[in-house]
């Protein structure tokens, strides 16, 4: 079984600023997906971006990118420029290619003042 | 139509009262999950089905039921829940041998 554990329960950060968001994980695979997941208030969770384990480069979409160390089991998600429109729950999830044990962090509440 | 649509948003229920919750979704996936959210806890993964097939039970208790007519189509029948089963039921749709979830909105549930 996959476990991931997200160490910041709440972290805020200014508008236009930068913030990490941590996630550590443990896997017994040697292949699987990482996924930082976004749920604005009383809204659905959609996907900010994905890794896939085998790739070395670290994934970016925008002003979203992610610090994927392996070795350590560590998965980072940098928000850059932050925009009042970022502020929400983040999850960090981690699945093998076995799609019935996709794992899911307690979150990040993210607040971003004006 | 939103990907996948989960119906009703909301729900009360008493400890004795029987009622479903209802997913659908119109993404052409073939895998559908419940997942389970409470406050500040990881989202507890309840069920899977991949091909309308149940994959995975995640030692859910007894009294969630699901049920997975088609590949579009999945619901959570409820019955004598506890008060500690008040939560945010999620569901959420993916292709079988792609990682990413595309969830619904929720049904808040709140057992009395």
């Amino acid at each position: 079984a996959q476990t991931v554990t997200q160490s910041q329960p709440e972290m805020s950060v200014q508008e236009a600023e930068t913030v990490t968001l941590s996630c550590t994980y443990d896997t017994s695979e040697s292949d699987y997906y990482l996924f930082w997941y976004k749920q604005p208030p009383s809204r659905q969770m959609i996907l900010v971006i994905r890794q896939e384990a085998y790739k070395q480069q670290n994934a970016t979409e925008n002003r979203f990118s992610v610090n994927f160390q392996k070795a350590a089991k560590s998965f980072s998600l940098k928000i850059s420029d932050s925009q009042l429109g970022d502020a929400a729950m983040y999850f960090c999830a981690s699945g093998g290619y076995n799609n019935n044990d996709m794992r899911f962090g307690a979150g990040t509440r993210l607040t971003v003042k004006p | 139509e939103t990907g996948v649509t989960q119906t009703p948003r909301h729900l009360v229920m008493g400890m004795t009262n029987k009622k479903s919750l209802k997913c659908e979704q119109h993404l052409g996936h073939n895998a559908m999950y419940w997942y389970k959210q409470s406050a500040k806890k990881p989202l507890e993964l309840m069920f899977v089905y991949n091909f309308k097939e149940q994959t995975e039970n995640n030692s859910v208790p007894s009294r969630f039921s699901p049920e997975c007519p088609n590949s579009s189509h999945l619901f959570l029948h409820l019955h004598t829940l506890q008060p500690e089963d008040s939560a945010l039921y999620l569901c959420a749709s993916s292709q079988v041998w792609d990682g990413e979830l595309f969830f619904g909105e929720g049904s808040r549930l709140t057992v009395l």
